[in-house]
């Protein structure tokens, strides 16, 4: 079955990029019908929609993080990758990968599949 | 943006009891409405798509309901494994993509 597992540094100094990739496997990345996204959930809070990508490289960000985020996707390793830029201590949180289906006879969307998450700290 | 705001925020009650837990988007969504629950530690995983479709190997004791601004998660009988946090999500206008701010569901 397919499976999402995010990877990348864990500790990022502020004002650096923080860097992080999710590797799809069991799966292709090509498939239509899927975005890849990335979500974050500060320490005990809810959870935030960073932004989404279609394999042709398509993206979707929040405007509020807009400015500073860079979703890409490498089709060939079946990956996707998130930059954040400029990042502060309010950048600390556990970022997850997660798959957007949209089925092709229903107009809803939703996250079905997520990665086990990775924390991020941000700290000097 | 489309906002969603839970109720309750935090909710105790005991195995075996029915339990309903509330989401409300700040303007119609149709039924673009799901569910997640989250476990301490974990993903957040899908329990409900458009307002009240079941996702496969979901137990049936869980079950949403509603249309427009308001929509209901209701366990029918509490599990000692249905303790977690619960989060709704709009897919009906987006971006951006809003959750609410989530209910933690505890033991009484």
């Amino acid at each position: 079955q397919v499976q999402l597992q995010e990877s990348g540094p864990g500790l990022v100094k502020p004002s650096q990029t923080l860097s992080l990739t999710c590797t799809v496997s069991g799966g292709s990345i090509s498939s239509g019908g899927y975005y890849w996204s990335w979500i974050r959930q500060h320490p005990g809070k809810g959870l935030e929609w960073i932004g989404y990508i279609y394999y042709s490289g398509s993206t979707y960000y929040n405007p509020s993080l807009k400015s500073r985020v860079t979703i890409s996707v490498d089709t060939s390793k079946n990956q996707f990758s998130l930059k954040l830029s400029s990042v502060t201590a309010a950048d600390t949180a556990v970022y997850y990968c997660a798959r957007k289906v949209v089925p092709a006879a229903l107009g809803n969307w939703y996250f079905d599949l997520w990665g086990r998450g990775t924390l991020v700290t941000v700290s000097s | 943006d489309i906002q969603m705001t839970q109720s309750p925020s935090s909710l105790s009650a005991s195995v075996g009891d029915r339990v309903t837990i509330t989401c409300r988007a700040s303007q119609s969504i149709s039924s673009y409405l799901n569910w997640y629950q989250q476990k301490p530690g974990k993903a957040p995983k899908l329990l409900i798509y458009a307002a009240s479709s079941l996702q496969s190997g979901v137990p049936s004791r869980f079950s949403g309901s509603g249309s427009g601004t308001d929509f209901t998660l209701t366990i029918s009988s509490l599990q000692p494994e249905d303790f977690a946090t619960y989060y709704c999500q709009q897919s009906y206008s987006t971006p951006p993509v809003t959750f609410g701010q989530g209910t933690r569901l505890e033991i009484k």
